[in-house]
């Protein structure tokens, strides 16, 4: 099993472009989340989905969107980049059992995104 | 006031010293309590789970819980340098999403 990837791992923008990011888990797991990861600021949610078809929003929302079309991906979206998010994107996915150690998060190996 | 604190460090130790990371948080829902490694440039990845108070020990590391002071902490016995890495407390109450400390980087030296 390959768990948790991202694609790409590293982008450079130049503020007001759009990109998407990708992850994709194989571990048939239910929930999936996206973070974003800055110094002194610790990982933060940015969206969640409980489900195919489902998103909602985390912490820090603003300024991206979400998409989980299939079970396996959840993609976030930077329609319109700003140097403010410029980070290290996280995605992680766990299965469906709250509050016991099987909804233990894993996460992917991150997305550096440098906005110019 | 963040909901989590956690000294960034780093914490720097010679190898083979006992190690002590610590949280601190406010929110006395949390039941739930997780530590995180995370080596530089990977992803976390979860270390120790611990439910309410107590300790718990899997091989050097011992996780503990005291909810009476919103404190928790994890023990690393017999460091090694490739504990080297950053370390991450997580907590939650029962159907919350999982509120995240900034992290302690821990130095081993050989």
């Amino acid at each position: 099993n390959a768990g948790v990837t991202q694609t790409p791992k590293f982008r450079v923008l130049k503020t007001g472009q759009s990109m998407t990011l990708l992850c994709a888990q194989d571990m048939n797991h239910e929930y999936m989340y996206w973070y974003r990861q800055d110094p002194g600021m610790g990982l933060r949610l940015i969206h969640y989905s409980v489900g195919e078809g489902t998103t909602a929003k985390g912490e820090v929302p603003d300024g991206y969107n979400v998409s989980r079309l299939k079970k396996q991906n959840f993609l976030l979206g930077l329609e319109s980049a700003a140097p403010s998010q410029t980070s290290v994107y996280f995605c992680a996915s766990s299965p469906r059992a709250w509050g016991t150690i099987q909804e233990t998060q894993y996460f992917g190996p991150g997305t550096r995104l440098l906005v110019l | 006031q963040k909901e989590v604190e956690q000294d960034p460090g780093p914490l720097s130790v010679p190898e083979g010293a006992i190690v002590s990371l610590n949280c601190t948080y406010s929110n006395s829902a949390f039941q739930y309590f997780m530590w995180y490694r995370q080596y530089s440039r990977k992803g976390p990845e979860l270390l120790m789970y611990t439910y309410s108070s107590g300790n718990k020990e899997d091989g050097r590391f011992t996780a503990q819980v005291d909810k009476s002071s919103k404190y928790i902490s994890l023990f690393i016995r017999d460091s090694q340098p490739s504990d080297s890495a950053t370390y991450l407390c997580a907590m939650k109450t029962g159907f919350q999403k999982l509120v995240f400390g900034t992290g302690t980087r821990l130095l081993v030296s050989p």
